[in-house]
């Protein structure tokens, strides 16, 4: 298994701004991921944070709206930028631990967002 | 495109109740499945995974079957609790597991009541 911690753990924003989430996981994994859950909604897939290269994104997500970071195995950032009401989501990290056999994955605790 | 649907939407019942949570998955071609446990406006605890070749899982008072064949599965909940409330969601990863891309359900929202 897998510790991941996110920060932060909710944050209201204004409209137009850009916020930073940040994910740190307990140990070294090959394999890092965003979701996101709009307000009753199921969980959708942003992007695969890839180690050293860029984000490999979702049909329906791009770069220049969620640009992500991953500068080494334990630590990732997600930036949700010029946001909208409609970005008011939780925003999840998830990893699947290296050398991990049967493709489970774990989940950080999320970060609830509110744009007025 | 693999589509992931929960029934029922939402569920109460008296603690103490055996309960039966269904999933079903429209591409039968699956690595494994996941269900998870999310409370409310927080992250997502894993519950049960079942493997492709696997037909159930069990852990405590909770039993996850897969009729892959059929694209279903369901999480069997023993003697529920008032702290079994939450919503519980049902996720599969694509054949291969190459890319540990999880589709998820929208979930049912379980209520125990004391």
């Amino acid at each position: 298994s897998a510790v991941i911690s996110q920060k932060p753990s909710r944050d209201i924003c204004q409209r137009g701004t850009s916020l930073t989430i940040q994910c740190q996981v307990d140990s070294q994994v090959t394999m890092m991921f965003w979701y996101r859950q709009q307000p009753g909604q199921s969980l959708t897939l942003i992007a695969t944070a890839n180690q050293g290269s860029e984000a490999t994104y979702e049909s329906g997500f791009v770069i220049d709206k969620f640009p992500i970071s991953r500068p080494n195995l334990t630590f990732s950032t997600l930036t949700v930028s010029n946001m909208s009401p409609e970005d008011s989501s939780i925003y999840l990290c998830s990893v699947h631990p290296t050398g991990g056999q049967t493709g489970e994955l774990f989940f950080g605790e999320g970060s609830r967002l509110t744009v007025l | 495109k693999q589509e992931v649907t929960q029934i029922p939407a939402a569920l109460s019942v008296p603690e103490g109740e055996n309960l039966v949570l269904n999933c079903s998955f429209t591409d039968s071609a699956i690595y494994n499945l996941q269900w998870f446990r999310q409370d409310p406006g927080k992250g997502l605890t894993s519950l049960l995974l079942i493997q492709s070749s696997q037909r159930e899982q069990t852990s405590g008072r909770l039993n996850a079957s897969l009729d892959k064949s059929s694209g279903r599965s369901t999480l069997y909940i023993a003697a529920s609790q008032p702290g079994d409330s939450a919503t519980y969601l049902c996720a599969v990863m694509g054949s291969g597991g190459s890319n540990y891309k999880l589709t998820f359900g929208k979930g049912t929202l379980l209520t125990v009541n004391p």
